[in-house]
Protein backbone atom coordinates (compact mmCIF):
# COMPACT_ATOMS: atom_id res chain seq x y z
CA UNK A 1 0.00 0.00 0.00
CA UNK A 2 1.18 3.45 -0.79
CA UNK A 3 2.37 5.63 2.10
CA UNK A 4 0.03 8.42 3.44
CA UNK A 5 1.30 11.00 5.83
CA UNK A 6 -0.70 14.00 7.29
CA UNK A 7 0.13 17.72 8.28
CA UNK A 8 0.47 18.66 11.26
CA UNK A 9 -0.13 15.76 13.55
CA UNK A 10 -1.84 17.91 16.07
CA UNK A 11 -2.52 21.74 16.94
CA UNK A 12 -4.27 23.76 19.18
CA UNK A 13 -6.12 26.62 17.91
CA UNK A 14 -8.49 29.72 19.04
CA UNK A 15 -11.66 29.57 18.72
CA UNK A 16 -12.90 31.87 15.49
CA UNK A 17 -9.94 30.95 13.37
CA UNK A 18 -9.10 28.14 10.84
CA UNK A 19 -6.85 25.35 10.11
CA UNK A 20 -5.79 23.79 7.17
CA UNK A 21 -4.98 19.85 7.15
CA UNK A 22 -2.55 18.28 4.40
CA UNK A 23 -2.64 14.51 2.72
CA UNK A 24 0.09 13.60 1.24
CA UNK A 25 -0.27 9.95 -0.90
CA UNK A 26 2.85 8.48 -2.52
CA UNK A 27 1.43 7.36 -5.16
CA UNK A 28 -1.60 8.46 -7.47
CA UNK A 29 -4.89 7.75 -6.20
CA UNK A 30 -8.38 8.31 -7.34
CA UNK A 31 -10.24 9.18 -4.26
CA UNK A 32 -9.57 10.45 -0.89
CA UNK A 33 -11.45 10.91 1.81
CA UNK A 34 -11.76 12.73 4.89
CA UNK A 35 -13.23 11.55 8.08
CA UNK A 36 -14.37 13.23 12.00
CA UNK A 37 -13.38 11.10 15.10
CA UNK A 38 -14.96 13.36 18.27
CA UNK A 39 -13.67 12.66 21.54
CA UNK A 40 -14.05 8.98 22.52
CA UNK A 41 -16.40 8.24 18.85
CA UNK A 42 -16.01 6.57 15.47
CA UNK A 43 -15.25 7.94 12.76
CA UNK A 44 -17.70 10.31 10.49
CA UNK A 45 -17.04 10.81 6.92
CA UNK A 46 -17.04 14.29 6.15
CA UNK A 47 -16.21 14.05 2.20
CA UNK A 48 -15.26 12.27 -0.22
CA UNK A 49 -12.19 14.67 -2.48
CA UNK A 50 -12.16 13.56 -6.44
CA UNK A 51 -9.32 15.39 -8.43
CA UNK A 52 -10.61 17.73 -10.69
CA UNK A 53 -14.22 17.54 -9.00
CA UNK A 54 -16.12 19.49 -6.19
CA UNK A 55 -15.87 17.29 -3.03
CA UNK A 56 -18.63 15.18 -2.52
CA UNK A 57 -20.32 16.44 1.17
CA UNK A 58 -22.12 14.09 3.51
CA UNK A 59 -25.09 15.18 5.74
CA UNK A 60 -24.40 17.57 8.00
CA UNK A 61 -21.54 18.94 7.22
CA UNK A 62 -21.07 21.71 4.41
CA UNK A 63 -17.98 23.60 1.94
CA UNK A 64 -18.05 26.26 3.85
CA UNK A 65 -17.38 24.99 7.34
CA UNK A 66 -15.31 21.92 5.71
CA UNK A 67 -13.79 23.14 2.24
CA UNK A 68 -11.53 20.95 0.60
CA UNK A 69 -9.17 21.26 -2.01
CA UNK A 70 -7.84 18.32 -4.73
CA UNK A 71 -5.94 19.90 -6.80
CA UNK A 72 -3.81 16.64 -7.88
CA UNK A 73 -4.03 12.92 -7.50
CA UNK A 74 -1.11 12.54 -4.75
CA UNK A 75 -2.75 15.69 -2.19
CA UNK A 76 -5.72 17.11 -0.76
CA UNK A 77 -6.43 19.66 2.16
CA UNK A 78 -8.90 20.27 4.66
CA UNK A 79 -9.96 23.37 6.30
CA UNK A 80 -11.63 23.71 9.50
CA UNK A 81 -13.12 26.91 9.44
CA UNK A 82 -14.32 29.51 12.08
CA UNK A 83 -13.38 27.01 15.01
CA UNK A 84 -15.38 26.31 18.04
CA UNK A 85 -14.88 23.87 21.05
CA UNK A 86 -16.96 21.83 19.35
CA UNK A 87 -14.79 20.90 16.26
CA UNK A 88 -12.27 19.26 18.49
CA UNK A 89 -11.23 16.17 16.93
CA UNK A 90 -9.23 14.07 15.57
CA UNK A 91 -9.50 14.60 11.77
CA UNK A 92 -8.37 11.61 9.03
CA UNK A 93 -7.55 11.25 5.93
CA UNK A 94 -7.71 8.02 4.12
CA UNK A 95 -7.57 6.56 -0.06
CA UNK A 96 -9.18 3.86 -1.48
CA UNK A 97 -6.73 1.28 -3.08
CA UNK A 98 -8.50 0.52 -6.23
CA UNK A 99 -9.18 -3.14 -7.31
CA UNK A 100 -11.50 -6.02 -6.39
CA UNK A 101 -10.86 -5.07 -2.59
CA UNK A 102 -11.96 -1.48 -2.57
CA UNK A 103 -9.49 -1.13 0.91
CA UNK A 104 -9.03 2.27 2.77
CA UNK A 105 -5.68 3.25 3.94
CA UNK A 106 -5.79 5.97 6.53
CA UNK A 107 -3.13 8.61 7.24
CA UNK A 108 -2.01 8.88 10.98
CA UNK A 109 -4.61 11.70 12.00
CA UNK A 110 -4.59 15.47 13.01
CA UNK A 111 -5.23 15.90 16.68
CA UNK A 112 -6.76 19.17 17.04
CA UNK A 113 -7.99 21.34 20.28
CA UNK A 114 -10.19 24.07 20.31
CA UNK A 115 -10.05 26.58 22.97
CA UNK B 1 -28.35 0.75 3.14
CA UNK B 2 -24.90 -1.19 4.94
CA UNK B 3 -24.72 -1.21 8.30
CA UNK B 4 -22.72 -2.65 11.20
CA UNK B 5 -22.96 -2.94 14.97
CA UNK B 6 -20.39 -3.53 17.29
CA UNK B 7 -21.52 -5.81 20.76
CA UNK B 8 -19.42 -4.26 23.85
CA UNK B 9 -18.12 -0.49 23.34
CA UNK B 10 -15.42 -2.36 26.07
CA UNK B 11 -13.85 -5.94 26.04
CA UNK B 12 -11.77 -6.62 28.60
CA UNK B 13 -9.33 -10.23 29.02
CA UNK B 14 -6.67 -11.50 30.02
CA UNK B 15 -3.15 -11.70 28.81
CA UNK B 16 -3.09 -15.36 26.71
CA UNK B 17 -6.45 -15.26 26.69
CA UNK B 18 -8.84 -15.67 23.81
CA UNK B 19 -10.02 -12.11 22.55
CA UNK B 20 -13.59 -12.17 20.49
CA UNK B 21 -15.11 -8.87 19.59
CA UNK B 22 -18.23 -8.98 17.75
CA UNK B 23 -19.56 -7.32 14.63
CA UNK B 24 -22.69 -7.61 13.23
CA UNK B 25 -23.61 -6.14 9.76
CA UNK B 26 -26.65 -5.29 7.87
CA UNK B 27 -26.24 -5.13 4.09
CA UNK B 28 -28.65 -5.78 1.12
CA UNK B 29 -25.54 -6.96 -0.97
CA UNK B 30 -23.26 -9.52 -0.23
CA UNK B 31 -20.73 -7.15 1.24
CA UNK B 32 -16.97 -6.28 1.76
CA UNK B 33 -15.97 -5.79 5.75
CA UNK B 34 -13.01 -4.91 7.38
CA UNK B 35 -10.92 -4.39 10.87
CA UNK B 36 -9.23 -1.90 11.69
CA UNK B 37 -6.98 -1.48 15.04
CA UNK B 38 -6.44 2.21 16.31
CA UNK B 39 -3.77 2.58 18.91
CA UNK B 40 -3.53 4.92 21.45
CA UNK B 41 -2.45 8.76 19.07
CA UNK B 42 -2.21 6.75 15.78
CA UNK B 43 -4.43 6.67 12.77
CA UNK B 44 -6.42 3.15 11.75
CA UNK B 45 -4.31 0.28 10.52
CA UNK B 46 -6.25 -2.21 8.34
CA UNK B 47 -6.44 -5.49 10.34
CA UNK B 48 -8.18 -7.74 7.79
CA UNK B 49 -11.03 -7.77 5.06
CA UNK B 50 -13.57 -10.33 3.85
CA UNK B 51 -13.85 -9.56 0.27
CA UNK B 52 -16.13 -12.96 -0.90
CA UNK B 53 -13.03 -14.92 -1.43
CA UNK B 54 -12.39 -17.63 1.50
CA UNK B 55 -15.04 -17.16 4.53
CA UNK B 56 -12.49 -17.30 7.07
CA UNK B 57 -10.03 -14.37 6.67
CA UNK B 58 -6.48 -14.22 8.64
CA UNK B 59 -4.83 -10.76 9.04
CA UNK B 60 -1.92 -9.53 10.86
CA UNK B 61 -0.72 -10.22 14.45
CA UNK B 62 -2.66 -13.35 14.49
CA UNK B 63 -5.90 -11.81 14.21
CA UNK B 64 -8.87 -13.66 12.50
CA UNK B 65 -11.92 -13.61 11.64
CA UNK B 66 -15.12 -15.67 10.36
CA UNK B 67 -17.73 -14.46 7.54
CA UNK B 68 -20.88 -16.36 8.39
CA UNK B 69 -24.08 -15.31 5.92
CA UNK B 70 -26.37 -16.77 7.88
CA UNK B 71 -25.45 -15.18 11.08
CA UNK B 72 -25.01 -11.67 9.41
CA UNK B 73 -21.47 -11.58 11.62
CA UNK B 74 -17.84 -10.88 11.19
CA UNK B 75 -16.32 -11.51 14.60
CA UNK B 76 -12.67 -10.52 14.92
CA UNK B 77 -10.95 -13.22 17.28
CA UNK B 78 -7.25 -13.99 18.38
CA UNK B 79 -6.00 -17.17 20.28
CA UNK B 80 -3.97 -15.19 22.59
CA UNK B 81 -3.86 -11.59 23.62
CA UNK B 82 -0.95 -10.10 24.18
CA UNK B 83 -0.46 -6.49 25.89
CA UNK B 84 0.29 -4.88 23.10
CA UNK B 85 -3.10 -5.50 21.80
CA UNK B 86 -4.84 -3.06 23.73
CA UNK B 87 -6.28 -0.74 21.57
CA UNK B 88 -9.39 0.47 19.87
CA UNK B 89 -11.19 -1.93 16.99
CA UNK B 90 -13.63 -0.41 14.08
CA UNK B 91 -15.45 -3.04 12.34
CA UNK B 92 -16.44 -1.55 9.05
CA UNK B 93 -18.60 -2.38 6.01
CA UNK B 94 -18.44 -0.73 2.35
CA UNK B 95 -21.27 1.06 0.94
CA UNK B 96 -21.15 -1.36 -2.26
CA UNK B 97 -21.80 1.38 -4.48
CA UNK B 98 -19.96 4.17 -6.62
CA UNK B 99 -19.25 6.29 -3.66
CA UNK B 100 -16.67 3.41 -1.69
CA UNK B 101 -17.53 4.94 1.55
CA UNK B 102 -16.93 3.03 4.39
CA UNK B 103 -19.54 2.67 7.28
CA UNK B 104 -17.79 2.39 11.18
CA UNK B 105 -19.29 0.35 13.84
CA UNK B 106 -19.35 2.29 16.93
CA UNK B 107 -15.25 0.88 17.97
CA UNK B 108 -14.65 -1.57 20.94
CA UNK B 109 -11.64 -1.19 22.96
CA UNK B 110 -9.51 -4.34 24.01
CA UNK B 111 -8.48 -3.78 27.37
CA UNK B 112 -5.80 -6.34 28.09
CA UNK B 113 -4.79 -7.22 31.65
CA UNK B 114 -1.34 -8.70 33.13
Amino acid sequence: SAVISQKPSRDICQRGTSLTIQCQVDSQVTMMFWYRQQPGQSLTLIATANQGSEATYESGFVIDKFPISRPNLTFSTLTVSNMSPEDSSIYLCSYRREGLTDTQYFGPGTRLTVL
Amino acid sequence: AQSVTQLGSHVSVSEGALVLLRCNYSSSVPPYLFWYVQYPNQGLQLLLKYTSAATLVKGINDFEAEFKKSETSFHLTKPSAHMSDAAEYFCAVSSMDSSYKLIFGSGTRLLVRP
